[in-house]
């Protein structure tokens, strides 16, 4: 099974700061993977996909980029909405996996 | 627009079963797959599996397999998932998940509510 490790687990910032995210695999997942923001209460909701391709109605601040092995999400300015675990997922084996997700927090 | 109404809130007792559906409308409901997703109280995301909406193909995690079905009923628009056997640590929120395609890639999407599954005595 492939091993989606997140880093750092929880991130602690302010509004207008910026966040950098880090899934690594334990093998290639090629660019088969996608970024996901949960907020509490909530069902997952689609940032990324195919790695560094943004989902309708995203906002341009976030941007995923990365292949193989090593991924980055990265929130360029950091709203008051944006404050909520992030997790990755692959796709590209079966059994598809998650991270264990980055709680980004408001400092 | 794509709706996916899961069933209510239930509790059961270690050792017993439970299937939790997910009814899907506003598309046709064979032309997109299903996936199965638990989380457990204040935990991570964790993917149980896949169940092809066409031929009724499954695909499961190692830990659940031998200990959850999926099936689902084209006639009802609607996707099952039974998990057995339960214990404690089974207790979570269950959200089914239905892909939508990005130029071949395929990505849960839409999501169900959730349906919080309590085991206890």
């Amino acid at each position: 099974e492939i091993v989606l490790t997140q880093s750092p687990a929880t991130l602690s910032l302010s509004p207008g700061e910026s966040a950098t995210l880090s899934c690594r695999a334990s093998q290639t997942v090629s660019n088969n993977l996608a970024w996901y923001q949960q907020k509490l209460g909530q069902a997952p909701r689609l940032l990324i996909y195919t790695a560094s391709n943004r989902d309708t109605g995203i906002p341009a601040r976030f941007s995923g980029s990365g292949s193989g092995t090593d991924f980055t999400l990265t929130i360029s300015s950091l709203e008051p909405e944006d404050f909520a675990v992030y997790y990755c997922h692959q796709r590209y084996y079966w059994p598809n996996t998650f991270g264990q997700g980055t709680k980004v927090e408001m400092k | 627009q794509v709706q996916l109404v899961q069933s209510g809130a239930e509790v059961k007792k270690p050792g017993a079963s439970v299937k939790v559906s997910c009814k899907a409308s506003g598309y046709t409901f064979t032309d997109y797959n299903f996936h199965w997703v638990r989380q457990a109280p204040g935990q991570r995301l964790e993917w149980m599996g896949w169940i092809s909406t066409d031929n009724g193909d499954t695909k499961y995690s190692q830990k659940f397999q031998g200990r959850v079905t999926f099936t689902r009923d084209t006639s009802a628009s609607a996707a099952y998932m039974e998990l057995s056997s339960l214990r404690s640590e089974d207790t979570a929120v269950y959200y089914c998940a239905r892909e939508t395609s990005y130029s071949g890639y395929y990505y849960p999407y839409y999501w169900g509510q959730g349906t919080l599954v309590t085991v206890t005595t």
